[in-house]
């Protein structure tokens, strides 16, 4: 298994472009989610999924879309990137709803916005 | 709101017990304490969890007081891969469902 991967590994975007951040999890997970991560913060939810065709919204959604086709797939989308979303992106996946399992995280994207 | 109290950093020295502990007094009688890492900005990586007992696995023990206002995560040999940022996570319901929310963790740095 190649577990939950992320792609780009690192990005660099100009204010009001638009870009998707790809993730994807070959272990048949039904719950994914996306979070971001600000220089010397924790974690915060961007918005999770519970299964295909079912999305809702995290701590901070504002900014961000997300849509779910596929198990596999959870693709985190911004339609105008403002410097205020330059952080690290994790992507993260689990067998049953978060917090009653364990969940596995993605290597993170890394996105620069000038 | 992260609902847990650690210390922002911690020291140990290669071969001893690392012990992180944790303050969540206002748990509630469900919630389960959560512990994952952080390794030099990599994705999170779960350790262990618990809800009353004490556990263990390959990685940690967990130790989790009675009145569960407060636990304890016990590396019993840490070694120079152990330094990580350690977050104590305690689920938590909201009006968007379950979710882990994160505080900014402990820094635990080991030396030789």
């Amino acid at each position: 298994n190649a577990g939950v991967t992320q792609t780009p590994k690192f990005q660099v975007l100009k204010t009001g472009q638009s870009m998707t951040l790809q993730c994807a999890q070959d272990m048949n997970h039904e719950y994914m989610s996306w979070y971001r991560q600000d220089p010397g913060m924790g974690l915060r939810l961007i918005h999770y999924s519970v299964g295909a065709g079912i999305t809702d919204q995290g701590e901070v959604p504002n900014g961000y879309n997300v849509s779910r086709s596929t198990t596999e797939d959870f693709p985190l989308r911004l339609l105008s990137a403002a410097p205020s979303q330059t952080s690290v992106y994790f992507c993260a996946s689990s067998k049953r709803a978060f917090g009653t399992d364990t969940q596995y995280f993605g290597p993170g994207t890394r996105l620069t916005v000038l | 709101d992260a609902k847990t109290t650690q210390p922002p950093s911690m020291d140990c020295a290669e071969g001893r017990a690392a012990n992180l502990p944790c303050n969540h007094s206002t748990i509630s009688g469900n919630e389960y304490v959560y512990w994952y890492r952080q390794i030099h900005s990599q994705g999170p990586q779960y350790i262990i969890h618990g809800l009353k007992n004490n556990e263990t696995n390959e990685m940690a023990s967990l130790i989790i007081t009675e009145d569960r206002k407060s636990s304890t995560l016990i590396l019993p040999h840490a070694t120079l891969r152990d330094t990580a940022v350690y977050y104590c996570i305690v689920r938590v319901y909201n009006q968007a469902g379950t979710a882990l929310i994160f505080g900014k963790g402990t820094t635990l740095s080991v030396s030789s």
